[in-house]
Protein backbone atom coordinates (compact mmCIF):
# COMPACT_ATOMS: atom_id res chain seq x y z
CA UNK A 1 0.00 0.00 0.00
CA UNK A 2 1.11 3.31 -0.61
CA UNK A 3 1.41 6.54 2.12
CA UNK A 4 2.42 9.89 1.65
CA UNK A 5 3.11 11.88 5.13
CA UNK A 6 3.33 15.27 5.28
CA UNK A 7 3.97 15.93 8.84
CA UNK A 8 4.29 19.62 8.92
CA UNK A 9 0.27 20.74 9.51
CA UNK A 10 0.82 24.23 9.34
CA UNK A 11 3.87 26.88 8.81
CA UNK A 12 4.03 30.35 8.92
CA UNK A 13 6.73 32.23 7.66
CA UNK A 14 7.20 36.20 7.21
CA UNK A 15 7.21 37.18 3.33
CA UNK A 16 10.59 36.88 1.94
CA UNK A 17 11.55 33.91 4.02
CA UNK A 18 12.19 30.92 2.41
CA UNK A 19 10.30 27.89 3.42
CA UNK A 20 10.73 24.12 2.27
CA UNK A 21 7.87 21.79 2.77
CA UNK A 22 8.29 18.24 3.43
CA UNK A 23 6.71 14.70 1.75
CA UNK A 24 7.69 11.21 2.44
CA UNK A 25 6.30 8.88 0.82
CA UNK A 26 5.66 4.77 0.85
CA UNK A 27 5.53 2.44 -2.16
CA UNK A 28 6.35 -1.10 -3.28
CA UNK A 29 6.45 -0.04 -6.80
CA UNK A 30 9.77 0.57 -8.59
CA UNK A 31 7.98 2.92 -10.94
CA UNK A 32 5.54 5.87 -9.74
CA UNK A 33 4.82 9.73 -10.24
CA UNK A 34 5.05 12.23 -7.44
CA UNK A 35 3.09 15.23 -7.52
CA UNK A 36 2.75 18.58 -5.84
CA UNK A 37 -0.77 20.63 -5.65
CA UNK A 38 -1.59 24.44 -4.48
CA UNK A 39 -4.95 24.59 -2.83
CA UNK A 40 -5.47 28.46 -2.48
CA UNK A 41 -8.25 29.46 -0.02
CA UNK A 42 -11.03 29.41 -3.56
CA UNK A 43 -10.62 25.28 -3.37
CA UNK A 44 -9.20 24.88 -6.57
CA UNK A 45 -6.23 22.30 -6.67
CA UNK A 46 -3.49 24.07 -9.33
CA UNK A 47 -1.29 21.48 -10.81
CA UNK A 48 2.22 22.14 -9.94
CA UNK A 49 4.68 19.53 -10.71
CA UNK A 50 5.00 16.05 -11.87
CA UNK A 51 7.83 13.47 -11.48
CA UNK A 52 8.88 9.80 -12.14
CA UNK A 53 10.52 7.39 -10.11
CA UNK A 54 13.45 7.46 -12.34
CA UNK A 55 14.33 11.35 -12.79
CA UNK A 56 15.88 12.61 -9.49
CA UNK A 57 16.90 15.75 -11.13
CA UNK A 58 15.95 18.35 -8.92
CA UNK A 59 13.77 20.44 -10.73
CA UNK A 60 13.61 25.04 -10.34
CA UNK A 61 10.40 26.89 -11.59
CA UNK A 62 10.96 30.62 -10.69
CA UNK A 63 10.77 30.92 -6.89
CA UNK A 64 9.71 26.72 -7.05
CA UNK A 65 12.22 24.02 -6.61
CA UNK A 66 11.89 20.48 -5.71
CA UNK A 67 14.23 18.14 -4.08
CA UNK A 68 13.58 14.34 -4.60
CA UNK A 69 15.62 11.79 -3.00
CA UNK A 70 15.12 8.54 -3.67
CA UNK A 71 17.42 7.14 -0.79
CA UNK A 72 15.27 8.51 2.16
CA UNK A 73 11.59 8.60 -0.16
CA UNK A 74 11.13 12.11 0.06
CA UNK A 75 10.23 14.87 -2.37
CA UNK A 76 10.29 18.69 -0.17
CA UNK A 77 9.12 21.53 -2.07
CA UNK A 78 11.06 25.04 -1.37
CA UNK A 79 9.38 28.57 -1.83
CA UNK A 80 12.17 31.30 -2.10
CA UNK A 81 11.05 34.31 -1.08
CA UNK A 82 7.71 33.48 -0.43
CA UNK A 83 4.92 36.07 -1.04
CA UNK A 84 1.76 36.63 0.58
CA UNK A 85 0.04 34.89 -2.37
CA UNK A 86 1.62 31.62 -1.59
CA UNK A 87 -0.25 31.35 1.05
CA UNK A 88 -2.47 27.91 0.63
CA UNK A 89 -2.51 24.60 1.49
CA UNK A 90 0.49 22.33 -0.59
CA UNK A 91 -0.53 18.80 -1.04
CA UNK A 92 1.99 15.81 -2.03
CA UNK A 93 0.71 12.93 -4.08
CA UNK A 94 1.84 9.53 -5.45
CA UNK A 95 0.27 7.59 -8.37
CA UNK A 96 1.64 4.10 -8.67
CA UNK A 97 2.46 3.57 -12.34
CA UNK A 98 -0.28 1.24 -12.70
CA UNK A 99 -1.82 -0.48 -16.01
CA UNK A 100 -5.16 -0.29 -15.61
CA UNK A 101 -7.50 1.91 -16.79
CA UNK A 102 -6.68 6.09 -17.92
CA UNK A 103 -4.98 7.92 -15.31
CA UNK A 104 -3.99 6.76 -11.85
CA UNK A 105 -5.31 7.04 -8.39
CA UNK A 106 -3.37 9.56 -6.68
CA UNK A 107 -2.35 8.98 -2.62
CA UNK A 108 -2.92 12.23 -1.06
CA UNK A 109 -0.65 13.48 1.79
CA UNK A 110 -2.84 15.74 4.63
CA UNK A 111 -1.63 18.81 3.44
CA UNK A 112 0.57 21.33 4.99
CA UNK A 113 -1.04 24.84 5.89
CA UNK A 114 1.59 27.58 4.95
CA UNK A 115 0.48 31.11 6.07
CA UNK A 116 3.04 34.62 4.66
CA UNK A 117 2.94 37.15 6.53
CA UNK A 118 3.84 40.83 5.72
CA UNK B 1 -3.42 23.81 -21.33
CA UNK B 2 -5.26 21.61 -18.75
CA UNK B 3 -8.42 23.68 -18.01
CA UNK B 4 -11.17 21.42 -15.57
CA UNK B 5 -14.36 23.07 -15.09
CA UNK B 6 -16.95 22.25 -12.78
CA UNK B 7 -20.79 23.91 -12.02
CA UNK B 8 -22.04 24.86 -10.05
CA UNK B 9 -19.31 26.27 -7.77
CA UNK B 10 -21.79 26.30 -5.22
CA UNK B 11 -25.74 24.87 -4.45
CA UNK B 12 -27.58 25.00 -1.70
CA UNK B 13 -30.79 22.52 -1.36
CA UNK B 14 -33.18 21.27 0.86
CA UNK B 15 -32.47 17.43 2.37
CA UNK B 16 -34.16 14.79 0.55
CA UNK B 17 -33.34 16.87 -3.17
CA UNK B 18 -31.06 15.30 -5.60
CA UNK B 19 -28.13 17.35 -6.69
CA UNK B 20 -26.39 17.16 -9.88
CA UNK B 21 -22.54 18.38 -10.10
CA UNK B 22 -20.91 18.34 -13.85
CA UNK B 23 -17.52 18.29 -14.34
CA UNK B 24 -15.99 18.76 -18.01
CA UNK B 25 -12.58 18.68 -19.22
CA UNK B 26 -12.44 21.77 -21.49
CA UNK B 27 -9.37 21.75 -23.81
CA UNK B 28 -8.64 17.85 -23.79
CA UNK B 29 -10.14 14.79 -24.00
CA UNK B 30 -10.36 13.03 -20.51
CA UNK B 31 -10.26 9.19 -20.81
CA UNK B 32 -10.68 8.78 -16.73
CA UNK B 33 -12.21 11.62 -14.30
CA UNK B 34 -12.02 10.92 -10.62
CA UNK B 35 -14.44 12.23 -7.92
CA UNK B 36 -13.49 13.68 -4.29
CA UNK B 37 -14.79 14.52 -1.36
CA UNK B 38 -13.01 17.02 0.97
CA UNK B 39 -13.99 18.21 4.69
CA UNK B 40 -12.72 21.20 5.94
CA UNK B 41 -9.48 21.17 6.63
CA UNK B 42 -8.61 17.64 5.48
CA UNK B 43 -7.22 16.14 2.49
CA UNK B 44 -9.31 14.53 -0.49
CA UNK B 45 -10.75 11.61 -0.52
CA UNK B 46 -11.25 9.23 -3.03
CA UNK B 47 -15.00 8.26 -4.09
CA UNK B 48 -14.86 7.12 -7.31
CA UNK B 49 -12.97 6.48 -11.14
CA UNK B 50 -15.01 6.83 -13.93
CA UNK B 51 -13.81 5.77 -17.31
CA UNK B 52 -15.78 7.50 -20.68
CA UNK B 53 -18.50 4.32 -21.73
CA UNK B 54 -18.13 2.64 -19.10
CA UNK B 55 -19.71 2.07 -14.85
CA UNK B 56 -17.67 4.07 -12.65
CA UNK B 57 -15.22 2.08 -9.90
CA UNK B 58 -16.42 2.83 -6.21
CA UNK B 59 -14.00 3.39 -3.52
CA UNK B 60 -14.91 1.31 -0.75
CA UNK B 61 -17.73 2.52 1.80
CA UNK B 62 -18.51 4.89 -0.81
CA UNK B 63 -22.68 4.15 -1.90
CA UNK B 64 -23.09 4.04 -5.45
CA UNK B 65 -26.48 4.27 -5.16
CA UNK B 66 -26.67 7.53 -2.93
CA UNK B 67 -23.61 8.86 -5.53
CA UNK B 68 -24.41 8.12 -9.29
CA UNK B 69 -21.63 8.61 -11.78
CA UNK B 70 -21.97 9.27 -15.45
CA UNK B 71 -19.08 9.70 -17.95
CA UNK B 72 -20.87 9.48 -20.89
CA UNK B 73 -18.57 11.19 -23.48
CA UNK B 74 -14.61 12.38 -23.16
CA UNK B 75 -15.26 15.48 -22.29
CA UNK B 76 -17.81 15.05 -19.51
CA UNK B 77 -18.84 13.42 -15.78
CA UNK B 78 -21.56 13.92 -13.82
CA UNK B 79 -21.78 13.37 -10.32
CA UNK B 80 -25.70 13.37 -8.93
CA UNK B 81 -25.96 12.92 -5.00
CA UNK B 82 -29.32 11.55 -4.95
CA UNK B 83 -31.76 11.88 -1.96
CA UNK B 84 -29.32 14.28 -0.07
CA UNK B 85 -28.96 14.72 3.30
CA UNK B 86 -27.06 17.28 5.90
CA UNK B 87 -24.31 14.77 6.34
CA UNK B 88 -23.67 15.13 2.15
CA UNK B 89 -22.66 18.41 2.91
CA UNK B 90 -19.02 18.67 1.53
CA UNK B 91 -16.46 20.33 -0.68
CA UNK B 92 -16.84 17.77 -4.07
CA UNK B 93 -13.80 18.13 -6.55
CA UNK B 94 -13.48 16.41 -9.63
CA UNK B 95 -9.97 15.66 -11.63
CA UNK B 96 -9.62 14.68 -15.39
CA UNK B 97 -6.45 12.44 -17.43
CA UNK B 98 -5.98 12.77 -20.57
CA UNK B 99 -5.11 8.67 -20.32
CA UNK B 100 -2.97 6.12 -18.81
CA UNK B 101 -0.38 7.23 -16.11
CA UNK B 102 -1.04 11.12 -16.93
CA UNK B 103 -1.42 14.04 -14.67
CA UNK B 104 -5.06 14.70 -12.82
CA UNK B 105 -6.07 17.85 -13.60
CA UNK B 106 -8.66 19.47 -11.31
CA UNK B 107 -11.96 21.63 -11.25
CA UNK B 108 -12.23 24.25 -9.16
CA UNK B 109 -14.90 22.53 -7.01
CA UNK B 110 -18.42 22.62 -5.56
CA UNK B 111 -20.03 23.61 -2.54
CA UNK B 112 -22.53 21.37 -1.51
CA UNK B 113 -24.89 22.39 1.59
CA UNK B 114 -27.61 20.62 2.51
CA UNK B 115 -30.29 22.39 4.50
Amino acid sequence: AQKVTQAQTEISVVEKEDVTLDCVYETRDTTYYLFWYKQPPSGELVFLIRRNSFDEQNEISGRYSWNFQKSTSSFNFTITASQVVDSAVYFCALSEAGLTGGGNKLTFGTGTQLKVEL
Amino acid sequence: GAVVSQHPSRVICKSGTSVKIECRSLDFQATTMFWYRQFPKQSLMLMATSNEGSKATYEQGVEKDKFLINHASLTLSTLTVTSAHPEDSSFYICSASRGLRETQYFGPGTRLLVL
